[in-house]
């Protein structure tokens, strides 16, 4: 286990639509990373958090945002839903310095859009 | 800008073969980390390794090991001994420490399938 949560597991959907996935961090770990890992792209970067600031963007399409809240957990707004954005979600937590880039991951969320 | 290729996209072994995963990584960072994660059919990503680019040392963690060679600009990942439980994809990520946000840049996966 390595003490970071996402939720749901799984979610379908259809086009269109908007979804939110949500992501616990490590206990102590003020750095939230979300990933998106599809067939054409890979495992991809999309948006870091830091204490409830956005650090680092990566490829994140501008129907997807993000926010940390307070209690550091973090939540993936996902609108406008298309078939491409079929994929599993990961995020992930580190402490968050430049020394101490270990990234440990949560499940996943499998979002199947239809 | 930094990049990591896994030029092996799919390796069969038989069972107690041993069985070497490539990886080879792009930065113009002196100070970097590369990482070695497991995505079993499951679908999580299980840590096994970091390494900073000041520690060329190999490492052994039982039938796992690792070679970082800085002159190649290379991090293989070897299993000895293989077991059908070490069926899973292999992800090699770098991770530039002085950038902002140090975040993953993964390979593409090498899949490894291991028959009994």
């Amino acid at each position: 286990d390595s003490g970071v949560t996402q939720t749901p597991k799984h979610l379908i959907t259809a086009t269109g639509q908007r979804v939110t996935l949500r992501c616990s961090p490590r206990s102590g770990d003020l750095s939230v990373y979300w990933y998106q890992q599809s067939l054409d792209q890979g495992l991809q970067f999309l948006i870091q958090y830091y204490n409830g600031e956005e650090r680092a963007k990566g490829n994140i399409l501008e129907r997807f945002s993000a926010q940390q809240f307070p209690d550091l957990h973090s939540e993936l707004n996902l609108s406008s839903l298309e078939l491409g954005d079929s994929a599993l979600y990961f995020c992930a937590s580190s402490v968050g310095n430049p020394w101490d880039t270990e990234a440990f991951f949560g499940q996943g969320t499998r979002l199947t859009v239809v | 800008a930094q990049k990591v290729t896994q030029a092996q996209t799919e390796i069969s072994v038989v069972e107690k073969e041993d069985v070497t995963l490539d990886c080879v990584y792009e930065t113009r960072d002196t100070t970097y980390y590369l990482f070695w994660y497991k995505q079993p059919p499951s679908g999580e990503l299980v840590f096994l390794i970091r390494r900073n680019s000041f520690d060329e040392q190999n490492e052994i963690s039982g039938r796992y090991s690792w070679n970082f060679q800085k002159s190649t600009s290379s991090f293989n990942f070897t299993i000895t001994a293989s077991q059908v439980v070490d069926s899973a994809v292999y992800f090699c990520a770098l991770s530039e420490a002085l950038r902002a946000g140090n975040m993953l840049t993964f390979g593409g996966g090498t899949r490894l399938m291991v028959k009994p």
